[in-house]
């Protein structure tokens, strides 16, 4: 079964730019969350989608934004790009939105943003 | 509010010796808590996870952790490390609405180093 993919992996952009990036899931999971890693801070939760639904928000401005699609599919866009929004975005899958012991998360590679 | 604390930002052992890298975090409810691996210019790989029942949880590539809720710890252990386990490793706690697997904070991360 293929993994998570991500597209593009890599990016360059310059400030004031905008970016959407988007994420495949494993077939047959319908949840998809995003996160951004940095150095400075971290490994940062972004949103979470399920059946095309926003179910969970990080603390985050409005210049980042996702949706998710009918397969599962999901994109995030980030308007306005910042110099500090170079970073590596990550995407995770996982079968359902629950807290069940059995439903994890599977990461892709990510694609690595750099804003110019 | 929910937090991750990893105190060794990185450390090196040699090839063949023990390891055990220190996770604490912090968490009003019963945690449910994650070991992830991430090797350069890839994503993040499971190793283990804790949601219930016995405190020692095995994981893949020989790993182990053990939940001790009166220290709010989940540390990882190796009995005998190889030069391939070199990466940086990252502890998270499960959260968000709808389930406790929806949103993952992450602490920031050990980065081992594997002496030959």
């Amino acid at each position: 079964k293929a993994g998570v993919t991500q597209t593009p992996r890599y990016l360059i952009k310059t400030r004031g730019q905008q970016v959407t990036l988007s994420c495949s899931p494993i077939s047959g999971h319908r949840s998809v969350s995003w996160y951004q890693q940095t150095p400075g801070q971290g490994l940062q939760f972004l949103f979470e989608y399920f059946s095309e639904t926003q179910r969970n928000k990080g603390n985050f401005p409005g210049r980042f934004s996702g949706r998710q699609f009918s397969n599962s599919r999901s994109e995030m866009n980030v308007s306005t790009l910042e110099l500090g929004d170079s970073a590596l975005y990550l995407c995770a899958s996982k079968l359902r939105s629950t807290g069940s012991s059995t439903d994890t998360q599977y990461f892709g590679p990510g694609t690595r943003l750099t804003v110019l | 509010a929910q937090s991750v604390t990893q105190p060794d930002i990185h450390i090196t052992v040699s090839e063949g010796a023990s390891l055990e890298l220190r996770c604490n975090y912090s968490y009003g409810a019963t945690p449910y808590l994650f070991w992830y691996v991430q090797s350069p210019g890839q994503g993040l790989q499971l190793l283990l996870k804790y949601f219930s029942g016995d405190t020692l949880v095995q994981g893949i590539k020989g790993f182990e952790a053990e939940f001790k809720r009166s220290q709010s710890s989940f540390n990882l252990r190796k009995p005998s490390v190889h030069w391939s386990d070199a990466a940086e490793y990252f502890c998270a706690v499960g959260a968000g609405y709808g389930g406790a697997t929806n949103k993952l904070i992450f602490g920031t991360g050990t980065l081992l180093a594997v002496q030959p």
